[in-house]
């Protein structure tokens, strides 16, 4: 059971867009950052957005991401079937005083 | 560039101990706190452990907090984690990332994992 709680899956066409939800609390989301992350199949994770919205470089604009009171989202513009992967939130708990973690969302691009 | 090699990882046996180390590279090491983070193989990502670049400062999952230890030597560039009382459900995969300088929290560079299977 994650702290944080994603939609196991989404899935889009090509070209569309998708949104992934990602829900905490007052003491996670709601008081500090939010990042996301890609996993592609047998690779390791990669920061796509931090600090609720900002992109590192080499990330394009295509992955954007907000935030509001104790939720984020990730939007993913104009899909390409490189963006299947899986898809994770991630932030600081001030009451666990541990990071944590969505349980991580499959993008299925059809 | 900035490189992070875990190794350690294999088979141990319940009950037993294993320590795995993060070997870092292209930055400065020291300036930075590094996490180790675990996957079970074909599940979602578990936040273990965070160690301030200082070295002092610590934090655990909860879960795990007692039995496991973080610790780094930032002459060697080195980040370790000691696993005590290994248990079947320790089984993963465990990266080394590099906390970011750029943000509150968030994770800019991860090694790509070493693997720990506890079974007898």
């Amino acid at each position: 059971q994650s702290v944080l709680t994603q939609p196991p899956s989404v899935s889009a066409a090509p070209g569309q867009k998708v949104t992934i939800s990602c829900s905490g609390s007052s003491s996670n989301i709601g008081r500090d950052y939010v990042s996301w992350y890609q996993q592609l199949p047998g690779t390791a994770p990669k920061l796509l957005i931090y600090d609720n919205n900002k992109r590192p470089s080499g990330i394009p604009d295509r992955f954007s991401g907000s935030k509001s009171g104790t939720s984020a989202t990730l939007d993913i513009t104009g899909l390409q079937t490189g963006d299947e992967a899986d898809y994770y939130c991630g932030t600081w708990d001030i009451s666990l005083s541990a990071g944590v973690f969505g349980g991580g969302t499959k993008l299925t691009v059809l | 560039q900035v490189q992070l090699v875990e190794s350690g990882g294999g088979v141990v046996q319940p009950g037993r101990s294993l320590r795995l180390s993060c070997v870092a590279s292209g930055f400065t090491f020291s300036s930075y706190g590094i996490h180790w983070v675990r996957q079970v193989p074909g599940k979602g990502l578990e936040w273990v452990a965070f160690i301030w670049a200082d070295g002092v400062n610590k934090n655990y999952a909860d879960s795990l907090r007692g039995r496991f230890s973080i610790s780094r030597d930032n002459s060697k560039s080195t980040l370790y984690l000691q696993m005590d009382s290994l248990r079947a459900e320790d089984t993963a995969l465990y990266y080394c990332a590099r906390d970011s300088l750029e943000s509150s929290y968030s994770i800019d560079y991860w090694g790509q994992g070493t693997l720990v299977t506890v079974s007898s």
